[in-house]
């Protein structure tokens, strides 16, 4: 099972360029989840998704969208890319959203210059 | 509301015991820990639910104190292998979005 499949592994922007980071799970989890990470500061949630076709703001969603179409696939959209934005970006997935243990992906490093 | 993780840093011998503790200030619903490796993805290690129930790794051992809302990850006989950040997430209630902690760096030497 390839479990959680994140793509590019790393990636530099341009100031005020655009760029979608790619997620893909394998295992039929309803939900799905992106966060990033800045060093010493933990994991922060930008959105989630509780299945397909529905949506929902985490605690740091500004400059971010997201969309999901499919149970499989749930893309983050970075629009106008700036210097905050550089950090480490995991998806992750769970069966429910309810005290169940999160599946990550890789990880997408990115930095905005 | 993001949970507090003590101590900031650990470094242990091999074999030697460690305890890293999470705590929050809000009434707790279940505590989450995961252990991240340096450039890797974080890996579940255990969840311990209000109630006492618990769902995890085997060979790790927890607690949660539900009166101080405060949970620790108890390392007996470290191994060179559990040298890591370890996050504490926390749920507030069944419809809550797990919160991390910053995260516990713990090294284990030869």
């Amino acid at each position: 099972n390839a479990g959680v499949t994140q793509t590019p592994k790393f990636r530099i922007l341009k100031i005020g360029q655009s760029m979608t980071l790619q997620c893909a799970q394998d295992m039929n989890h309803n939900y799905m989840y992106w966060y990033r990470q800045d060093p010493g500061m933990g994991l922060k949630l930008i959105y989630y998704s509780v299945g397909a076709g529905i949506t929902d703001k985490g605690e740091v969603p500004n400059g971010y969208n997201v969309s999901r179409s499919t149970t499989e696939d749930f893309p983050l959209r970075l629009e106008l890319a700036a210097p905050s934005q550089t950090s480490v970006y995991f998806c992750a997935s769970s069966y429910s959203g309810r005290s169940e243990k999160l599946f990550f992906g890789s990880g997408t490093q990115l930095s905005v210059l | 509301q993001q949970p507090v993780q003590s101590p900031q840093a650990v470094i242990l011998r091999e074999g030697e015991d460690a305890v890293i503790n999470c705590s929050s200030s809000k009434a707790l619903y279940s505590v989450h820990w995961y252990r991240q490796k340096h450039g890797e993805a974080p890996v579940f290690l255990m969840i311990l639910l209000k109630g006492g129930e618990q769902k995890g790794h085997e060979k790790i051992s927890a607690s949660f104190n539900e009166k101080k809302q405060q949970s620790s990850l108890y390392l007996t006989a470290s191994q060179l292998s559990y040298s890591g950040t370890y996050f504490c997430g926390t749920e507030y209630g069944a419809n809550s979005k797990l919160t991390f902690g910053k995260g516990i760096t713990l090294s284990v030497r030869p």
